[in-house]
C-alpha cells in the first residue's frame, strides 16, 4: 500500500539550532501536511501545502511542497524545549477524505 | 470553544470482548474521522463519516464498525478484539469535511486489550 517514509526517526538537538526533517512517497500526492504530536495529544496541524513547490511558513516552522509532488520537507529554526514531540507528515488521497500518516520524527530537545 | 472530546480516555479489555468508543467533535463541525495509532503501523485511517454517511473506509476487518449520529457525535466499536488491537485511537473533526479543511484531533482512547 501506499508509504511514506520520515526521515530522520528521531533526532536530538540542542536549544537554538535549526531541524531538518523530510518525507517521501513513491507517488504522487496534492496535498501535503505536516502535524505535531506531544505525549498524551491528539497531533495538531502545523502547516498544510497544496500546491507543488510551495513554501510556508508559521512561524519559526518552514514547510515546502516538493516539485515532484512525491516529497516535503519541514524545517523549524533555532528549537526551543517546547519543540519537543513526533512529528508527522500526511498525505491526502485525491478525491478521498482519507488520509495516509508518515511514520514520524521523533524530537528530543537538549537544554 | 470546546475541542474535540473522546471517552473513554483509557480502557482495559480482555480478548474476544467488544469495545465502544465515543467522540463528540467540535461544536458545528459535520465531519469525523477515526484513526487506529500503534507503535509498529503508526496512525492508520479507519473511516470517515458526514451527515452520519460513511463516506471512505481504510483497510481494516468488518470487526471495525462506526456509526455518526444526527448530533454528528460518533461511535466506533471493535467486536472479538484482538491483543493486536491495542491502540490510541483518535478522532478528528472538521467543518464540513471539505478537501482543504483543517482536522482538529481529540486526546485520545488508549485501549488495552490482554
Amino acid at each position: 500500500g501506499q508509504q511514506l517514509n520520515q526521515s530522520p526517526q528521531s533526532m536530538f538537538i540542542q536549544e537554538g539550532e535549526d531541524v531538518s526533517m523530510n518525507c517521501t512517497s513513491s507517488s504522487i500526492f496534492n496535498t501535503w501536511l505536516w502535524y505535531k504530536q506531544d505525549p498524551g495529544e491528539g497531533p495538531v496541524l502545523l502547516i498544510a501545502l497544496y500546491k507543488a513547490g510551495e513554501l510556508t511558513s508559521n512561524g519559526r516552522l518552514t514547510a515546502q511542497f516538493g516539485t515532484t509532488r512525491k516529497d516535503s520537507f519541514l524545517n523549524i529554526s533555532a528549537s526551543i524545549p517546547s519543540d519537543v514531540g513526533i512529528y508527522f507528515c500526511a498525505v491526502r488521497l485525491s478525491g478521498t477524505y482519507k488520509y495516509i500518516f508518515g511514520t514520524g520524527t521523533r524530537l528530543k530537545v537538549l537544554a | 470553544k470546546a475541542g474535540v472530546t473522546q471517552t473513554p480516555r483509557y480502557l482495559i479489555k480482555t480478548r474476544g470482548q467488544q469495545v465502544t468508543l465515543s467522540c463528540s467533535p467540535i461544536s458545528g463541525h459535520r465531519s469525523v474521522s477515526w484513526y487506529q495509532q500503534t507503535p509498529g503501523q503508526g496512525l492508520q485511517f479507519l473511516f470517515e463519516y458526514f451527515s452520519e454517511t460513511q463516506r471512505n473506509k481504510g483497510n481494516f476487518p468488518g470487526r471495525f464498525s462506526g456509526r455518526q449520529f444526527s448530533n454528528s457525535r460518533s461511535e466506533m466499536n471493535v467486536s472479538t478484539l484482538e491483543l493486536g488491537d491495542s491502540a490510541l485511537y483518535l478522532c478528528a473533526s472538521s467543518l464540513a469535511g471539505a478537501y482543504s479543511e483543517t482536522q482538529y484531533f481529540g486526546p485520545g482512547t488508549r485501549l488495552l486489550v490482554l
